[in-house]
């Protein structure tokens, strides 16, 4: 079956880092979205990719979706405490194409 | 606020037990999915209906079940509870059924004891 994963599992920053976090799928997505989870909170929808090659831009955030359409990478720019949290991406896959695939997610630790 | 509402909050029940989790889409939003979420785990998803039909199955246990009604609120009941089902299940909506962005309930915390 479609397998997301994602690494880093973990990632401690200090407060004014870069961070990237990076998505694998086994399968070719059609589209690719991001989203953020505060701890204790729910996802939120960040961006969603559909293009090969696509970059979008977030003010710190840039979203890279790869040219075959399998991998996709989230970086950050000078990292503040409020970027904490898990980072997820999700893919669409199964019979119907609906299921939404999450990855495996990377947490997030700012370090003041 | 997402628009999407799930209660009840929090669940505490016995092994054994039977539960319901309901979830109230956003306005207009006919998509409904189920996902659960074990302690620092991802997101796995178990559930789409579209419209009050299902549309896509993931790694849901036959002990639980789902539906969408009419009215596009949706329910997800879990029997014969065990220890192992103690999650967080959260509750997505979106406007169609691919491809769009997914709005998030703030999720059903069952403890099973």
């Amino acid at each position: 079956g479609q397998q997301v994963m994602q690494i880093p599992q973990y990632q401690h920053v200090q407060e004014g880092e870069d961070f990237t976090t990076y998505c694998n799928s086994s399968t070719t997505l059609s589209n690719i979205q991001w989203y953020k989870q505060r701890p204790g909170g729910h996802p939120v929808f960040l961006i969603q990719l559909v293009k090969s090659g696509e970059v979008k831009k977030q003010k710190r955030l840039t979203f890279q979706f790869g040219e075959a359409k399998k991998n996709s990478s989230l970086h950050i720019t000078a990292t503040q405490t409020t970027d904490v949290g898990t980072y997820f991406c999700a893919g669409p896959g199964g019979n119907t194409g609906n299921q939404f695939y999450f990855g495996t997610g990377t947490s997030l630790t700012v370090i003041p | 606020d997402s628009g999407v509402t799930q209660t009840p909050k929090h669940l505490i029940t016995a092994t054994g037990q039977r539960v319901t989790l309901r979830c109230s889409p956003r306005s207009g939003d006919l998509s409904v999915y189920w996902y659960q979420q074990s302690l620092d785990q991802g997101l796995q998803f178990l559930i789409q209906y579209y419209n009050g039909e299902e549309r896509a199955k993931g790694n849901i246990l036959e002990r639980f079940s789902a539906q969408q009604f009419p009215d596009l609120h949706s329910e997800l009941n879990l029997s014969s509870l065990e220890l192992g089902d103690s999650a967080l299940y959260f509750c997505a909506s979106s406007e169609t059924g691919a491809y769009t962005e997914a709005f998030f309930g703030q999720g059903t915390r069952l403890t099973v004891v």
